[in-house]
């Protein structure tokens, strides 16, 4: 059964990177039938999709996090990650990583979730 | 790049009460469009995909419709533990968007 666990800092500073890796258990993050991706949630708002990546190495981000977002994959390690450059205290959040199916693409796993909070 | 837009943000029902949630989009997406349940402190859970197919494991009195622009989340008889704030999230080219989400609490 697959899963998902993020790891990485909880506190970043501002102007500088957050990065995070989620590693997935109970199946290859090379199989062909799912993306991989992250969503994030500040407090006391809604869920947004960040970006998603394919075993291949193929990418996809929001447009409103281009500039700032990298997404990588690691498929020795079965992991993947994630690099969100200058934050600020907009970007404090709780961080899941997911897998996405890739017919309907939908997220049918979610990591538990990641607090990151950005300050000084 | 195609808009979600959930309705209402907010509602309050009553034990038993059929409650539905809408989701449109500002073009067609045919039938890309997912349903999560996130319970409070909760990790978002999935509810139903390619707009009306049923999660393995999700309690039959929720269902799901439409295609192209317009979908509808149903809980047919509204229970204690449906208590959870709602989101739709659709699908379009290499392109992820979810609802602003629907805050569904017992009268």
């Amino acid at each position: 059964q697959l899963q998902l666990q993020e790891s990485g800092p909880g506190l970043v500073k501002p102007s500088e990177t957050l990065s995070l890796t989620c590693t997935v258990s109970g199946g290859s993050i090379s199989s062909s039938s799912y993306y991989w991706g992250w969503i994030r949630q500040p407090p006391g708002k809604g869920l947004e999709w960040i970006g998603s990546i394919y075993y291949s190495g193929s990418t996809y981000y929001n447009p409103s996090l281009k500039s700032r977002v990298t997404i990588s994959v690691d498929t020795s390690k079965n992991q993947f990650s994630l690099k969100l450059s200058s934050v600020t205290a907009a970007d404090t959040a709780v961080y899941y990583c997911a897998s996405f199916e890739n017919y309907y693409y939908y997220m049918d796993v979610w990591g538990k979730g990641t607090t990151v909070t950005v300050s000084s | 790049d195609i808009q979600m837009t959930q309705s209402p943000s907010s509602l309050s029902a009553s034990v038993g009460d059929r409650v539905t949630i809408t989701c449109r989009a500002s073009q067609g997406i045919s039938n890309y469009l997912a349903w999560y349940q996130q319970k409070p402190g909760k990790v978002p859970k999935l509810l139903i995909y390619a707009a009306s197919t049923l999660q393995s494991g999700v309690p039959s009195r929720f269902s799901g419709s439409g295609s192209g622009t317009d979908f509808t989340l149903t809980i047919s008889s509204l229970q204690p533990e449906d208590v959870a704030t709602y989101y739709c999230q659709k699908y379009n080219s290499a392109l992820w968007t979810f609802g602003q989400g629907t805050k569904v609490e017992i009268k």
